[in-house]
């Protein structure tokens, strides 16, 4: 139990084009997702939390403009990279965490795979 | 403010070998601790956590971490490596007191098993 996916698990893309990655959560409702971003032989970034149904909470330092972030149902958000620049390659990490899950797993955050992103 | 350390970049030890996996914490309240098991190319794999009760903590594939609050540590351990153990591991800490959701990770430690 408490699987996380990403779609796609890498993607490459011309510099000013749009990016979409989703972030499901399988088997469990994720009251909150997270996004990271994780550079090169680097720790996670935290950029935004959300929670289901409403907007997102971001970190200092991350453009919402840029990262908008959609936590429409209790399986799914999205991160959109808007007008992608190569700076932005990285690898996207999602997590969820979810309030219903059985066994004291409520705490524990879910990770998804992962999706590598290289813009040209 | 939420923190934490791994001092070591990299651990290398021998297969067959008892391994050992640092991490420091430091939070206002008291701390949800996590430890991630991360293989290339992928995301984190959850490994085990403490929240409270017993100091010691068993995880996945034969994982234990150890809370030691005076220490402010929680160090991560296994009685034998094995080769298949080598991946980048991420200690990571919530503070229970600020009621905050996210995880604040270490740096991260590369564990290198030597056949």
């Amino acid at each position: 139990g408490a699987v996380v996916s990403q779609h796609p698990s890498w993607v490459i893309c011309k510099s000013g084009t749009s990016v979409k990655i989703e972030c499901r959560s399988l088997d469990f409702q994720a009251t909150t997702m997270f996004w990271y971003r994780q550079f090169p032989k680097q720790s996670l970034m935290l950029m935004a939390t959300s929670n289901e149904g409403s907007k997102a909470t971001y970190e200092q330092g991350v453009e919402k403009d840029k990262f908008l972030i959609n936590h429409a149902s209790l399986t799914l958000s999205t991160l959109t990279v808007t007008s992608a620049h190569p700076e932005d390659s990285s690898f996207y990490i999602c997590s969820a965490r979810g309030a219903s899950l059985a066994g004291g797993q409520g705490d524990t955050q879910y990770f998804g795979p992962g999706t590598r992103l290289t813009v040209l | 403010a939420q923190s934490v350390a791994q001092p070591e970049d990299q651990v290398n030890v021998a297969e067959g070998n008892p391994l050992t996996v640092k991490c420091t914490y430091s939070v206002s309240g008291n701390p949800y601790l996590f430890w991630y098991v991360q293989y290339p190319n992928r995301g984190l794999q959850f490994l085990l956590k403490y929240i409270t009760g017993d100091n010691l903590v068993k995880g996945s594939y034969g994982f234990e971490a150890e809370f030691n609050k005076s220490q402010t540590s929680f160090h991560l351990k296994k009685p034998s490596a094995l080769v298949s153990d080598s991946a980048l591991y991420f200690c990571a800490v919530r503070d229970k007191g600020t009621g905050a959701n996210n995880l604040f990770f270490g740096t991260g430690t590369r564990l290198t098993v030597i056949p």
